[in-house]
């Protein structure tokens, strides 16, 4: 599985966009790359998966480089709610066994 | 449709002791695991099933044992449990290795005394 590496904490205000790059130099050809939000006392939730270039959905934005080396979630206009940890994960599609680093918190603030 | 339940939510038991986890899904998907997280820490992979009938080790299986009693339940069992074993449970499925979308329980909260 490849090694990723993300900032262990944010603090943002209301209304500002975060941007959490998550890094991973050993990706692999068939390595996706999927993240994860955890509010407290849940379970994490899927939030977005992505292979190449940009990928958007309701939630979030996945931008990733032609070299694959790096990702970055952005987060528009948060507010108070999404403050929770952020996980990043790179495995291929078909691997059963995925790996949750610490993740990184986010902390926003009114 | 309840996704991914988990009981009990919270338990608390003496070093030595034995309890089961157990985990359900109602969403047909055919791989579960199981996962747990300690203070400040990311989850950590205990166990999983591929699909029914099959079991494997994560990354920290040891103190741990696990049946997949069927398509929808995935038990944990902790044999004699010890302190390092206090952590937050987490139980997740997936339809397949095809996705990395996985659905996590609400977890069970378990102290070791």
């Amino acid at each position: 599985l490849a090694k990723t590496t993300q900032p262990i904490s944010m603090d943002s205000y209301e209304g500002q966009e975060v941007n959490i790059t998550c890094s991973h130099n050993n990706i692999a050809t068939n390595d996706y790359i999927t993240w994860y939000q955890q509010f407290p006392s849940q379970g994490p939730r899927f939030i977005i998966q992505g292979y190449k270039t940009k990928v958007t959905n309701e939630v979030a934005s996945l931008f990733i480089p032609a070299d694959r080396k790096s990702s970055t979630l952005s987060l528009p206009r948060v507010s108070l709610s999404d403050t929770a940890v952020y996980y990043c994960l790179v495995g291929p599609s078909n691997d059963y066994k995925l790996s949750f680093g610490a993740g990184t918190t986010v902390t926003v603030r009114a | 449709n309840a996704g991914v339940t988990q009981t009990p939510k919270f338990q608390v038991l003496k070093t030595g002791q034995s309890m089961t986890l157990q985990c359900a899904q109602d969403m047909n998907h055919n791989s579960m695991y199981w996962y747990r997280q300690d203070p400040g820490m990311g989850l950590r992979l205990i166990y999983y099933s591929a699909s029914e009938g099959t079991t494997d080790k994560g990354e920290v299986p040891n103190g741990y044992n696990v049946s997949r009693l069927n398509k929808r339940e995935f038990s944990l069992r902790l044999e004699s449990a010890a302190p390092s074993q206090t952590s937050v449970y987490f139980c997740a499925s997936r339809v397949n290795a095809r996705t990395d979308t996985q659905y996590f329980g609400p977890g069970t909260r378990l102290t070791v005394l």
